[in-house]
């Protein structure tokens, strides 16, 4: 596979729930990104990690909690959402934290919290 | 505060026309520029950059970039249904983690 793969495409959850979404990239690149995209909102900067190292946490609710286990792999880990949290979710990666050259997104995850 | 503004749409055109996307930037030290286009229910996909003032052109795309006037722009030639999508701008600065997008234009070229 090539590029950044999310799964899963959808879900559904209820506000006990928890879930956790997977970003893989095959891209070789040192950065990863979690946005969150509402309707006719530009996209919001969740999280990001360079070399596998948090680097920001952009006033993220604690009901979302990242993890990036190596360079290639980045989880979001949801629980005890609310309705106002659906959106879709999008992973991104970048050669550098620079990010020069621009992103590559993932198909993203289209969540709906219930 | 950085911003990046775009005109939300949606912009409509015809077949075979041009058109013209546009997006302006508050933060003066911004280096690199971007278009993303994302279909409905995709996800955004790069299309242009564009690091220096002028123009850039790739097949029927053009950017053209203005960093007196804070100013990018996209010119889609001989526009396709196949066009319509959302067209988001993205502006970078010098720093890590320093991307900002703008909410993105929806156009919608009619045969």
């Amino acid at each position: 596979e090539t590029g950044v793969t999310q799964t899963p495409r959808h879900l559904v959850m209820g506000m006990t729930n928890k879930k956790s979404l997977k970003c893989e990239q095959h891209l070789g690149h040192n950065a990863m990104y979690w946005y969150k995209q509402s309707a006719k909102k530009p996209l919001e900067l969740m999280f990001v990690y360079n070399f596998k190292e948090q680097t920001e946490n952009n006033s993220v609710p604690s009901r979302f909690s990242p993890e990036c286990p190596n360079s290639s792999h980045l989880f979001l880990h949801l629980h005890t959402l609310q309705p106002e949290d659906s959106a879709l979710y999008l992973c991104a990666s970048s050669q550098d934290p620079r990010a020069n050259y621009g992103y590559t997104f993932g198909s993203g995850t289209r969540l709906t919290v219930v | 505060q950085k911003e990046v503004e775009q005109n939300s749409g949606p912009l409509s055109v015809p077949e075979g026309a041009i058109a013209s996307l546009n997006c302006t930037y508050s933060d003066r030290g911004s280096q690199s520029f971007f278009w993303y286009r994302q279909y409905s229910g995709k996800s955004p996909e790069l299309i242009m950059s564009i690091y220096s003032n002028g123009d850039k052109e790739d097949g029927r795309f053009t950017a053209q970039l203005n960093k007196a006037s804070q100013y990018v722009s996209l010119l889609i030639r001989d526009s396709q249904p196949s066009d319509s999508a959302t067209y988001l701008c993205a502006v970078n600065g010098n720093n890590n983690n320093d991307m900002r997008f703008g909410a993105g234009t929806r156009l919608t070229v009619k045969p």
